[in-house]
């Protein structure tokens, strides 16, 4: 069965703390490809990265850094430094190959930076 | 700002109307999503057009149809509206239908049922 778990449902952090966002993914595909996008309070989701199952080379964007472990089916987002427009609420997709485009989203984790 | 355009932002209206939201792609994408987001189901998958014809359908009630036109816009029509249908409903585009695309969301159209 296809299933993304966000197990935190609320985060509070303080400014320039660090927080990870957890992800865990279900998937009998081989192919399959897992996204995290931003919903700010104005309501628009915001694309952050794309993975696929075949390359876990963590990555690395300014603050926001990903890892990707095929071995524990996790996905987990990081946040360094954080700030105050950084809150927002975070969701983490998947695709698979054999299903065609349809994202599966998680329930999401609403994250809030007080300064 | 994605490049999808979504109208209305806003709409409101009543058991048992009928009404109709409107997506433009980003330039160059031919294929469009529709998800539908709410407060006790979350962010669903409604269906998916690929250059005018449907690709997948996910949990998408008989009362609503989609369709994508040759010019790349896409309409959800919503029928026999119940106030459960009151939802954020957005449109997605990616730029082909290969697999794992990232998809470009719109700002959505906030559908209030009363």
């Amino acid at each position: 069965a296809q299933k993304v778990t966000q197990a935190q449902t609320e985060i509070s952090v303080v400014e320039k703390e660090d927080v990870t966002l957890d992800c865990v993914y279900e998937t009998r595909d081989t192919t399959y490809y897992l996204f995290w996008y931003k919903q700010p309070p104005s309501g628009e989701l915001v694309f952050l990265i794309r993975r696929n199952s075949f390359d876990e080379q963590n990555e690395i964007s300014g603050r926001y850094s990903w890892n990707f472990q095929k071995s524990t089916s996790s996905f987990n987002f990081t946040i360094t430094a954080s700030q105050v427009v950084d809150s927002a609420v975070y969701f983490c997709a998947l695709s698979e190959a054999r299903y065609g485009d349809k994202l599966i989203f998680g329930t999401g984790t609403r994250l809030q930076v007080f300064p | 700002d994605s490049g999808v355009t979504q109208t209305p932002k806003h709409l409101i209206t009543a058991t048992g109307q009928r009404v109709t939201l409107r997506c433009s792609p980003r330039s160059g994408d031919l294929s469009v999503y529709w998800y539908q987001q709410s407060l006790d189901q979350g962010l669903q998958f409604l269906i998916q057009y690929y250059n005018g014809e449907e690709r997948a359908k996910g949990n998408i009630l008989e009362r609503f149809s989609a369709q994508q036109f040759p010019d790349l816009h896409s309409e959800l029509n919503l029928s026999s509206l119940e106030l459960g249908d009151s939802a954020l409903y957005f449109c997605a585009s990616s730029v082909r239908g290969a697999r794992g695309n990232e998809q470009f969301f719109g700002p959505g159209t906030r559908l209030t049922v009363l």
